[in-house]
């Protein structure tokens, strides 16, 4: 069982829905982190938090709203979306930002169909 | 922009047989390089996080090198097993712990 616990597991929404991702850990972890994943393709990098701060952005549209309302909880907040938004999106959480040599610990994603 | 490169894309074992993999990473600026085993249907699973030139490591039958002055890392599984079939994700990881990920090995163990 996975330590990193994404809501929901799959989500179908329209272009003018309003919705969220949710992601729990309960490692202690102040480091947290949100992947698109397409299909073929490997995890690309969109948001890193780092003590419940914005860390990274990777120039990701704003309609992809991240939050981290705890140290335990990241958010990411959907609005206007378009269909090439359809992806697999992966939550991770790892110690510190800093600990390069420590492994991220990743969740089962949320698998997001925009219609 | 890292240019993280993993070969073969793709490969089909059988049962028993020992199996490797590489993966190419720019050497400046090195930190650590991440490796991850990705199943169907579930998370991506780590398995090694390595920093050190010429680090070998080891867990069950499985184990991966490190050559960061060359920009490499090997993989190798010994005795491929039907449940070690997953795709194989390595990944340089920076001063903030970003990973940029390469695209991975899919390996089939058939039994």
């Amino acid at each position: 069982d996975t330590e990193v616990t994404q809501t929901p597991k799959h989500l179908v929404m329209g272009m003018t829905n309003k919705k969220s991702l949710k992601c729990e850990q309960h490692m202690g972890h102040r480091a947290m982190y949100w992947y698109k994943q397409k299909a073929k393709k490997p995890p690309e990098l969109m948001f890193v938090y780092s003590y419940e701060k914005l860390s990274i952005n990777e120039s990701v549209p704003s309609r992809f709203s991240p939050e981290c309302p705890n140290s335990s909880l990241l958010n990411l907040h959907l609005h206007a979306l378009q269909p090439e938004d359809s992806a697999l999106y992966l939550c991770a959480s790892s110690g510190r930002v800093t600990d390069s040599n420590q492994p991220q610990h990743f969740g089962d994603g949320t698998r997001l169909s925009i219609l | 922009i890292l240019n993280v490169e993993q070969s073969p894309q793709s490969l089909h074992v059988q049962e028993g047989d020992s199996t490797n993999f590489t993966c190419s990473f720019p050497s400046s600026n090195f930190y650590a390089l991440h490796w991850y085993r990705w199943e169907t249907a579930k998370s991506p699973e780590a398995l090694f996080v390595m920093t050190l030139n010429g680090d070998e490591k080891k867990k069950g039958r499985i184990s991966a090198t490190l050559n960061t002055k060359e920009g490499y890392s090997y993989l190798y599984i010994k005795g491929s097993q039907p449940e070690d079939s997953a795709t194989y994700l390595c990944a340089p990881g920076g001063a903030t712990n970003k990973l940029i990920f390469g695209t991975g090995t899919l390996l089939a163990v058939q039994p």
